[in-house]
Formats: structure tokens, sequence, C-alpha cells
């Protein structure tokens, strides 16, 4: 398997414009995770997706972030107008998660190797 | 609300033992990870512990406490390659969502 398949690797842009980050989970994972690591707060969790459907966008800072799953193979970060404070590195992770495990167990993230954004 | 607390950084000499330590307050537990993660890439697993009690996976070991809120990750026989940084996390009441300490960045010195 490839793993997870992020792009871009690197996006510098300028404030204002819009910005998407896509991800490619790996095949047969049921969950997917949308991280932001900054030196400040380290790895924070955005959003996770459960069989395509979103279940908790409580760590979505503000409304200038959307992010969409629209199959079980795709997913992208979305922000629109970005500013310079949004310049960060982007994971995307993803895991099996199967039903007897959603008490316990080593629910996995594998992570992709990030969307570094700088916005100027 | 959930709240992990890590050292910033260690350093140690190759050969020598470390043990960096995680300390955790967290609205319910399900399990705690340790992540390895090198200086532009991509967080890696490391560990998981869910009972209280060590756990051995060749030179790295994980111990966890439920009751103090604690665990720490050995690195025995340390191998240059082993300078990253170490990330704690926790799953707290959403069996899903891992939330992860600010992590402890090692440099292992010859």
């Amino acid at each position: 398997d490839a793993g997870v398949i992020q792009s871009p690797r690197h996006e510098v842009t300028e404030m204002g414009q819009e910005v998407t980050l896509r991800c490619k989970p790996i095949s047969g994972h049921n969950s997917l995770f949308w991280y932001r690591q900054t030196m400040m707060r380290g790895l924070e969790l955005l959003i996770y997706f459960n069989n395509n459907v979103p279940i908790d966008d409580s760590g979505m800072p503000e409304d200038r972030f959307s992010a969409k799953m629209p199959n079980a193979s795709f997913s992208t970060l979305k922000i629109q107008p970005s500013e310079p404070r949004d310049s960060a590195v982007y994971f995307c992770a993803s895991s099996l998660m199967l039903p007897r495990q959603a008490a316990s167990g080593a629910n996995v993230l594998t992570f992709g190797a990030g969307s570094r954004l700088t916005v100027l | 609300g959930q709240n992990i607390d890590q050292p910033t950084e260690m350093t140690a000499t190759e050969g020598a033992i470390v043990q960096i330590n995680c300390t955790y307050q967290t609205s319910g537990f399900n399990g705690l990870f340790w992540y390895q993660q090198h200086a532009g890439e991509a967080p890696t697993f490391l560990s998981y512990n869910v009972l209280d009690g060590l756990e051995e996976k060749g030179r790295f070991s994980s111990f966890l406490s439920r009751s103090k809120g604690y665990s720490y990750l050995l690195l025995k026989e340390l191998q240059m390659k082993d300078s990253a940084s170490y990330l704690c996390a926790v799953r707290g009441t959403g069996f899903q969502k891992l939330v992860f300490g600010t992590g402890t960045r090692l440099l292992v010195s010859p």
C-alpha cells in the first residue's frame, strides 16, 4: 500500500487566497483525521470522519476552514480566505476502526507526509 | 477538557537509557499512545497502553499508571537515529479522537 497520500507537499500563498489541501487515505480504512502542527501548539485535531461522515469538527478554528469527504478515498481541507496565522504543517491520517474496538484496542493512526503551508 | 504534559527537550548519549515522561488529565480514558516524529517527517506509531503496566517492544518500552495519569517511554541502547520528537497522545471519551501533547525533542549525541 502507498500509505496516506497528501498533496501538495508545500504551498506558499498570499493572504486572502483560497487553499485546498488533499488527502487519499489508506484503502480499506474507514476513519480519516485532519491535524495541524505548529511549534507553539503541537499537533491539533481539526476534524475527523468515520465512514465519510464528519463526527467531530470542534477543532476547526473558524468558519474559514471547511473539510469534505465525498467518498472513502478522498478528502479535502479548504481555507478561504487564508491568513498568515494559518501557516503550519497540515497532516492527514487514517485508521481502521472495527466495531469491537470501539471501547478499547489500538486504533493506530497512519499519517501522511504532511502539507507545509506558508501564508504570506 | 484534556491536558497532556511532556518535557520540551531532553539530551542523552549514544548507548545510554532515557525515560520520557507524560502526564495527562482527560475526561475519560481509552488508551495512551506514543509516536515518534523525525524532523520534517510524519509521526509514526511506537506503542500503545490501555492497562496499567509495562509494554516492551525491542529497545522501546512504555509504562502506564491510570490512577496517576502518568506514562513514560523508555528507550534503551540509544542510537543516533533515535534523535527525534516523541509525542504522547491520549484517547479520551471520544473513542477515535486522539489528543497529542506538544512532544519531547530528544537529541542523542555521540
